[in-house]
């Protein structure tokens, strides 16, 4: 079982229309996670962490389940700007504070 | 932008040869990450560097070698390159201890 794991999608969606995905992760002791957004063959970009009180910013808000091991970022009115893959990141504070990242889902919006 | 920088941006290499990819940290930062993403995935952990030493290593054979040197600026290096190594590599600067790094625009490696 991978460590961080997100359906790869893609999710197509119409302009306007909320979003949400979901990233499950298999370490219960994980204790950081954050969402990244990248563009097609560019570097990832930080969007937003994600804390257990839940996380709002804009058309943007972010939620963790500890019990169920998983978070989830869900968008709001969706813009052509938004389509993008959406990387859900774990953080290993074990030493290296690594980033475990998903394979990522790939959003679509369509005009 | 995140003041990290990658050079180069793009490499075509060959089978069997060596590669070297570098890094500039962002002004204050002394931890350099790298990472290799596949077409398709999600960036996989290289190897750590904390004050020029490794501070840590993912699932990657000896071959992938890195250093840091007294400034953080940081080196991947690659030996006997093979095809599955294409791929987009990326390296992340960060504070030791703090949970946000940031990530150059990463160098695009492509083996024949």
């Amino acid at each position: 079982r991978k460590e961080v794991e997100q359906d790869p999608g893609p999710f197509n969606v119409p302009e306007g229309a909320t979003v949400a995905f979901n990233c499950t992760y298999s370490n219960s002791a994980s204790q950081s996670f954050f969402w990244y957004r990248q563009d097609c063959r560019k570097e990832p970009k930080l969007l937003m962490s994600v804390y257990s009180s839940g996380n709002e910013d804009g058309r943007f808000t972010a939620q963790l389940n500890r019990a169920s091991q998983y978070i989830s970022l869900l968008i709001r009115d969706s813009k052509l700007s938004d389509s993008a893959t959406y990387l859900c990141v774990v953080i290993d504070r074990s030493g290296t504070y690594k980033y475990i990242f998903g394979t990522g889902t790939r959003l679509k919006v369509l005009a | 932008e995140t003041g990290v920088t990658q050079s180069p941006t793009h490499l075509i290499k060959t089978r069997g040869q060596q590669v070297t990819l570098r890094c500039s940290s962002q002004s204050g930062h002394n931890t350099v990450s790298w990472y290799q993403q596949a077409l398709g995935q999600g960036p996989q952990f290289i190897f750590q560097y904390y004050r020029e030493e490794e501070n840590g290593r993912g699932n990657f054979p000896p071959r992938f070698s890195g250093l840091q040197f007294p400034n953080y600026s940081s080196e991947l290096n690659v030996n006997a390159l093979e095809l599955d190594d294409s791929a987009l590599y990326l390296c992340a600067s960060s504070l030791a201890g703090l949970d946000e790094q940031f990530f150059g625009p990463g160098t695009r490696l492509t083996v024949l």
